[in-house]
């Protein structure tokens, strides 16, 4: 049974530009959550998504947009990027809004 | 949200246990108690959870003190696998409650 997925495992982009990243939840799992990890950080919650909408966002710009499709799978998008947006992107899939997450390697941004 | 205080860093031998501590003295009725640990490139996996009463699983032990403003993540027998940041998580069950807001965690070392 294959976990949670991410593409691309590495990224670089320059600033102004703008990135797909994307997920595939784990067998199952219909919630998909997205966070931020900045370097000696813990992740930091960006928004989360059930049955195709998003329900819940942190404190993050409306650069950051998300999407879920039918088949629970999701992507991250950002706009403009700017050279602090650089960080690894984890996703995380959960049964439900509340259940326990299960993690992806997550996907690792770097803008110059 | 409600915060969990957690040291910076701990050391341990590897065999021996290990007792993780967070302190959340602003724990409301409804959170619960979430430890996850992020290894090293790796994104973060559940440990275990718990509301009052002390908690085991396959993976470690949790213990929850009487007022609950306090718990103790136990590692019974520490090894070079568990070396890992281990973050101290509040969550309720409903509304906003459904993202994991993580701190800077304790960076757990095991030497041989």
């Amino acid at each position: 049974d294959a976990g949670v997925t991410q593409s691309p495992t590495h990224l670089i982009k320059t600033r102004g530009q703008q990135v797909t990243l994307r997920c595939s939840p784990k067998s199952g799992h219909d919630t998909v959550s997205w966070y931020q990890q900045a370097l000696g950080q813990g992740p930091q919650f960006i928004f989360q998504y059930y049955e195709e909408e998003e329900r819940q966002r942190g404190n993050f710009p409306d650069r950051f947009s998300g999407h879920q499709f039918p088949n629970y799978s999701s992507e991250l998008n950002v706009n403009a990027l700017l050279l602090g947006d650089s960080a690894l992107y984890l996703c995380a899939s959960s049964t439900g809004l509340y259940n326990e997450q299960f993690f992806g390697p997550g996907t690792r941004l770097t803008v110059l | 949200d409600a915060k969990t205080t957690q040291p910076n860093s701990m050391e341990s031998n590897e065999e021996e246990p290990v007792h993780l501590p967070c302190n959340h003295s602003t724990i409301s009725g409804t959170d619960y108690i979430h430890w996850y640990r992020q290894l090293p490139s790796q994104g973060p996996e559940y440990v275990i959870h718990g509301l009052t009463s002390n908690v085991n699983n396959r993976m470690a032990s949790l213990a929850i003190a009487e007022d609950r403003k306090s718990s103790t993540l136990i590692l019974h027998r520490a090894t070079l696998r568990d070396a890992a940041v281990y973050y101290c998580i509040l969550r309720g069950n409903t509304g906003t409650a459904s993202k994991l807001t993580f701190g800077t965690g304790t960076r757990l070392q095991v030497t041989l």
